[in-house]
């Protein structure tokens, strides 16, 4: 069985405040891990898309970290804003499997104005 | 069009009846995928396609659920006689890469209440 957890489950902060979660998946027989903001009312939206260990990507204030052989990425989000309110899912994909994501259940971020 | 569009956008049925949830992914992406997700759960994978087949059908819950796709385009999810906890909002992804290492653009959901 291919598990992806992520934590904490939830999470509340105050505008500005800089904050991280975790994704962790198997580290056998990796291929990629997806990083996606998914607002409420509306669809998942893609961040990144990660495939080499110690890859580091940006995308503004957020940025994601990739260790394949611990089996772990790190969100981080820097001086958090009221719109960053969402859930963020991480989506691993096993080098066999079709290429099928196996998804987390996601981080549930609120931040308070 | 520009993105993934999925039709209808609510979907109310009653217990027993059969409901079609259509599918239009962005042009030229040859990998669809379907998800739901039921209250409070996460996302759940129902069936890829590459092209027109469908390599992994094994998030299909039951029987009940059927997927196809034509052309290599527009894709149809069915769910017979439905039950009451077949309701979810049902999302629509495509992406132009079958390996899994690009992104997944998603669609609006339908959101699907069954009476």
């Amino acid at each position: 069985i291919l598990n992806v957890e992520q934590s904490p489950q939830s999470l509340h902060v105050q505008e500005g405040d800089s904050t991280n979660f975790t994704c962790s998946f198997p580290s056998s027989n990796f291929y990629a891990l997806h990083w996606y903001r998914w607002e409420t009312a509306k669809s998942p939206e893609a961040l990144f898309v990660m495939t080499l260990n110690g890859d580091e990507k940006k995308k503004g204030r957020i940025s994601a970290t990739l260790n394949t052989k611990e089996g772990y990425s790190y969100l981080y989000i820097k001086g958090s804003q009221p719109e960053d309110s969402a859930t963020y899912l991480c989506a691993y994909i096993n080098a066999g499997n079709n290429r099928k994501l196996i998804w987390g259940l996601g981080t549930s971020l609120a931040v308070n104005p | 069009g520009a993105g993934v569009s999925q039709s209808p956008s609510n979907k109310v049925t009653e217990k027993g009846k059969d409901v079609e949830l259509r599918c239009d992914p962005i042009s030229g992406h040859t990998a669809l995928y379907w998800y739901r997700q039921s209250l409070g759960q996460g996302l759940e994978f129902l069936i890829y396609f590459q092209g027109n087949s469908a390599p992994d059908k094994s998030g299909l819950p039951s029987d009940r659920f059927s997927a196809e796709r034509t052309g290599g385009s527009v894709s149809t999810l069915t769910i017979q006689r439905t039950q009451q906890e077949d309701s979810a909002v049902y999302l629509c992804a495509s992406t132009d890469s079958p390996s899994g290492g690009n992104e997944q653009f998603f669609g609006p959901g339908t959101r699907l209440t069954v009476l």
